[in-house]
């Protein structure tokens, strides 16, 4: 069965400073990847996805970046936090069939 | 545009008050409608597939429907673990996105 890993699931740290998200997924292979970001008592948003290796689509400006240098891996990114990155990071995978399946998700505070 | 809204944004039932969450889409050719349930703190969690007008699915306390303009998720008789926020989401553009709707937080009371 697939299973997809996020980590870490708590990260505090201070505006300025580098970041780097994981996500991996097991048991498939070409999954679409999905970057989202959840505010407080808000939607998903949609930040980056990717339909295979080094393909990366952004899906809104921002201080963030995305990259996928393996088929079931998927890294999010940043040179420098600013409070306004804090927030709940969700990664997904999908099949084709479009139905999404999230990671357990990273709380970010930026500090 | 393709858009999902739901409401209401929040509910709060007594246990054992049964109730209905409403979600409305705005889409090109509907590819699918899915129900997610997400827990404080969680990622979301699958609960439903609906691809097509009058078609049903049940688990447990939920029964998802799907007409050709939208969606809902009856709660029967809930209890307090079915407290939750609910998202529903549609298949959107070319390369496999969801657009999801905001939620519907639903507190259940003793």
């Amino acid at each position: 069965s697939q299973t997809i890993h996020q980590w870490p699931a708590t990260l505090v740290q201070p505006v300025g400073s580098p970041l780097s998200l994981e996500c991996t997924v097991e048991g498939t292979s070409n999954p679409n990847l999905y970057w989202y970001r959840q505010a407080a008592g808000r939607g998903l948003q949609l930040l980056f996805y990717s339909v295979g290796i080094g393909q990366i689509s952004s899906e809104v400006p921002q201080n963030l970046s995305a990259s996928r240098p393996q088929d079931r891996q998927f890294i999010l990114s940043s040179k420098k936090l600013l409070l306004s990155d804090s927030g709940f990071y969700l990664c997904a995978w999908s099949s084709t069939l479009g139905l999404e399946y999230f990671g357990a998700g990273t709380r970010l505070s930026v500090l | 545009e393709d858009q999902v809204t739901q409401s209401p944004e929040a509910l709060r039932l007594q246990e054992g008050e049964s109730s209905s969450l409403n979600c409305s889409y705005t889409v090109s050719g509907l590819r699918g409608l899915f129900w997610y349930r997400q827990d404080p703190g969680k990622g979301p969690e699958f609960l439903f597939t609906l691809y097509s007008a009058g078609e049903e699915k049940e688990k447990e306390r939920l029964k998802a429907t799907l007409t050709k303009k939208e969606s809902f998720l009856h709660i029967t008789a809930p209890k307090p673990e079915d407290s939750a926020t609910y998202l529903c989401a549609v298949p959107t553009g070319t390369a496999s996105k969801l657009t999801f709707g905001t939620g519907t937080r639903l507190q259940v009371t003793l």
